[in-house]
């Protein structure tokens, strides 16, 4: 059965830090990978999305990487800001051991970024 | 605007109360599922759909039915609730998945059920 595991689990940093948060998974056939911000009380906001077959995604201070091989994957956030604040959700989608097709997420990352 | 809508937002309902809660979503999205994230278990799986009336179960799918008569419409059911059934439920579409393509998944705002 799929696993994604996501470190670290929190983590607080000032403002203009360059960070990387990391996701690795235990079954490498992937369909692909999605990395969310959730912020409290709200919905999951979709950032980036990995296909099986790329190496990486950029979204302005966003770049996702994936190396399927290694089941990992890197969340690199450039010049941190305070609204980047929010927990950070990886998702793959796979085949999962029950046979059902859906995303498995990790327990997500707490980011904080200080003023 | 593209989106997936929920509703309710909250509710709060006793043990063996029947409910239904509701999605939808305007992007004409083949793929439909429902998800839900409690503490500690982060989100999980409950049912998912690939079509019009076609649904299969997810990891957690014990004590929920789904129905899928509409392309935009997938509401979750609770027959039969119970206080284990207190979490954060969430629906998500995408345009495909599997040998349609695999596509990024939206997700709706999310619904706050508790059973007391």
């Amino acid at each position: 059965k799929q696993e994604v595991t996501q470190i670290p689990a929190a983590l607080s940093v000032p403002e203009g830090e360059n960070l990387v948060l990391n996701c690795s998974f235990t079954d490498s056939a992937i369909y692909n990978l999605q990395w969310f911000r959730q912020d409290p009380g709200k919905g999951l906001t979709s950032l980036l999305l990995i296909q099986s077959s790329q190496r990486e995604q950029t979204s302005g201070r966003l770049n996702a990487s994936l190396d399927k091989s290694s089941g990992r994957s890197t969340l690199y956030i450039a010049a941190s800001q305070p609204g980047d604040s929010a927990t950070y959700l990886c998702a793959v989608l796979s085949r999962s051991g029950g046979g059902a097709d859906g995303l498995t997420f990790g327990k997500g990352t707490h980011l904080i970024i200080q003023p | 605007e593209a989106q997936v809508t929920q509703n309710p937002r909250y509710l709060i309902t006793v043990t063996g109360k029947k409910l239904t809660v509701t999605c939808s979503q305007n992007m004409n999205h083949e793929y439909m599922s429902w998800y839900r994230q409690d503490p500690g278990l982060g989100l999980r799986q409950i049912y998912y759909s690939m079509n019009v009336e076609v649904t299969d179960k997810g990891d957690v799918p014990e004590g929920y039915k789904v129905s899928r008569k509409e392309k935009r419409n997938f509401p979750l059911i609770l027959e039969s609730p119970s206080p284990n059934q207190t979490s954060l439920y969430f629906c998500a579409s995408s345009l495909g998945v599997r040998g349609r393509g695999f596509y990024e998944q939206y997700f709706g705002p999310g619904t706050r059920l508790t059973v007391t």
